[in-house]
């Protein structure tokens, strides 16, 4: 089956920058996603991209895509103690519909 | 207030009795999943559907059953539950098309002892 790989944890301190990165598997992927996930609660959709754009910013949030080495990444700026949570990359397959593979997951902690 | 809701959040259970875990969307939404989620693995998907009556096994689709009788609703079948299917079960819908976006439950956390 496909594997969309993510590094399970990172740490930043308050008001830095946070990056998180996701690898994929299908080339032809149509859309991209980044989702997150609070303590206790289910997913939630932050951004996606478009598999025809290189880079997309919302706010604080930057999504940058190489589909060349079909890498993925979430970049936020000054991260607050609120980003605390784990981040999950997503792709649609191809003919796949609604159908999405999910990575393992980032737990993201923000220490002041 | 469009949501996905689960039913029950909690249960504690023991090997072989059967139980159902229920999901209900207020979207019209046509595709309903259901994933697991295990630490170390993400989420991975057990069933989905992309309309009524239309129910097709997802990567990890051992031991679990589904229906679609209903548009709205998306119940989640385990008829002899056994330990390994421990873990955090979460309900979504998406509109057939668009960006794909996936709503959410808040999620079933089963214990089976």
């Amino acid at each position: 089956g496909e594997d969309v790989e993510q590094s399970l944890f990172l740490s930043v301190r308050e008001g830095d920058s946070s990056v998180i990165n996701c690898t994929y598997t299908d080339s032809s992927s149509t859309y991209l996603y980044w989702y997150k996930q609070e303590p206790g609660a289910g997913l939630q959709l932050l951004t996606y991209i478009f598999s025809n754009m290189d880079m997309k910013q919302d706010q604080r949030l930057t999504v940058l895509l190489n589909k060349k080495d079909k890498h993925l990444s979430l970049r936020i700026a000054d991260t607050q103690t609120g980003d605390s949570a784990i981040y999950f990359c997503a792709e649609s397959l191809t003919g796949g519909g609604n159908k999405l593979t999910f990575g393992t997951g980032t737990q993201l902690k923000v220490e002041l | 207030e469009a949501q996905v809701t689960q039913n029950p959040r909690y249960l504690i259970t023991v090997t072989g009795k059967k139980l159902t875990v229920t999901c209900s969307q207020n979207m019209n939404h046509e595709y309903m999943s259901w994933y697991r989620q295990d630490p170390g693995l993400g989420l991975r998907q057990i069933y989905y559907s992309m309309n009524v009556e239309v129910t097709d096994k997802g990567d990890v689709p051992e031991g679990y059953k589904v229906s679609r009788k209903e548009k709205r609703n998306f119940p989640l079948i385990l008829e002899s539950p056994s330990p390994n299917q421990t873990s955090l079960y979460f309900c979504a819908s998406a509109r057939t098309g668009g960006n794909g976006e996936l709503f959410f439950g808040e999620g079933s956390r089963l214990t089976v002892l």
